[in-house]
């Protein structure tokens, strides 16, 4: 079946523009997970999503950072007035939500600000 | 902050011989997960392990847990040159957010030919 998918592969954006990144899961899956990948931070956790529970939003870094889920299903986070240190690679994941449950990652969406 | 440190941070070896890489964490974990990074793209699972097992097998691939050193090695056995990737483990904690993964800072692995 299909995997999890990102879109776009690729933005490059200028400081301070607004940008919205995308993630299908795979079908099925109610646990969707942001992460993301810079040099100087590794993989880092930003939000978590549970079926229709409240968000954990413990990860984000600060509140240009917001994230929704659509009827369960695709989400889309975004980031707001974007400043260079946002540069990064943007990977989701989802998994079937229960305890000890793989996560499936998407190829993941690469951030440029300039 | 990270919870795993993983070593050696990079690793060059020759195909056909066999790659062991480390990591260890800071505190207690519910599973502790293996990855395959290629091209700074999308993660690849590759092996889970469950704080109550000591050793798991998947193909090539031989993974260990020692919770009494909060450590992990992962062995790459008859290594190829499609192994070259990084890799990441990562750890689940007792009531963190589901499942969240709290990932190392990874082992850079090349096989050359």
């Amino acid at each position: 079946g299909a995997g999890v998918s990102q879109s776009p592969s690729n933005k490059v954006t200028e400081k301070g523009k607004d940008v919205e990144l995308r993630c299908d899961p795979i079908s099925g899956h109610t646990a969707l997970y942001w992460y993301r990948q810079s040099l100087g931070q590794g993989l880092e956790f930003l939000i978590y999503f549970q079926g229709n529970s409240a968000p954990d939003k413990s990860g984000l870094p600060s509140d240009r950072f917001s994230a929704e889920r659509t009827g369960g299903s695709v989400s889309t986070l975004t980031i707001q007035r974007t400043q260079q240190e946002d540069s990064a690679v943007y990977l989701c994941a989802s998994s079937l939500g229960r305890v000890m449950e793989t996560q499936y990652f998407g190829p993941g969406t690469r951030l440029l600000v300039l | 902050s990270q919870q795993g440190e993983e070593d050696p941070q990079a690793l060059s070896i020759q195909e056909g011989e066999n790659a062991t890489m480390n990591c260890s964490y800071k505190t207690s974990i519910n599973n502790l997960q293996w990855y395959r990074q290629n091209s700074g793209r999308g993660l690849v699972h590759l092996i889970l392990i469950r704080s109550n097992e000591r050793e798991k097998h998947s193909g090539r691939l031989r993974v260990t847990l020692d919770t009494s050193k909060k450590s992990s090695s992962l062995l790459i056995t008859a290594s190829r040159a499609a192994d070259t990737a990084s890799y990441f483990c990562a750890t689940v904690i007792p009531k963190a957010a589901g499942n969240k993964l709290t990932f190392g800072g990874g082992t850079r692995v090349l096989v050359k030919p």
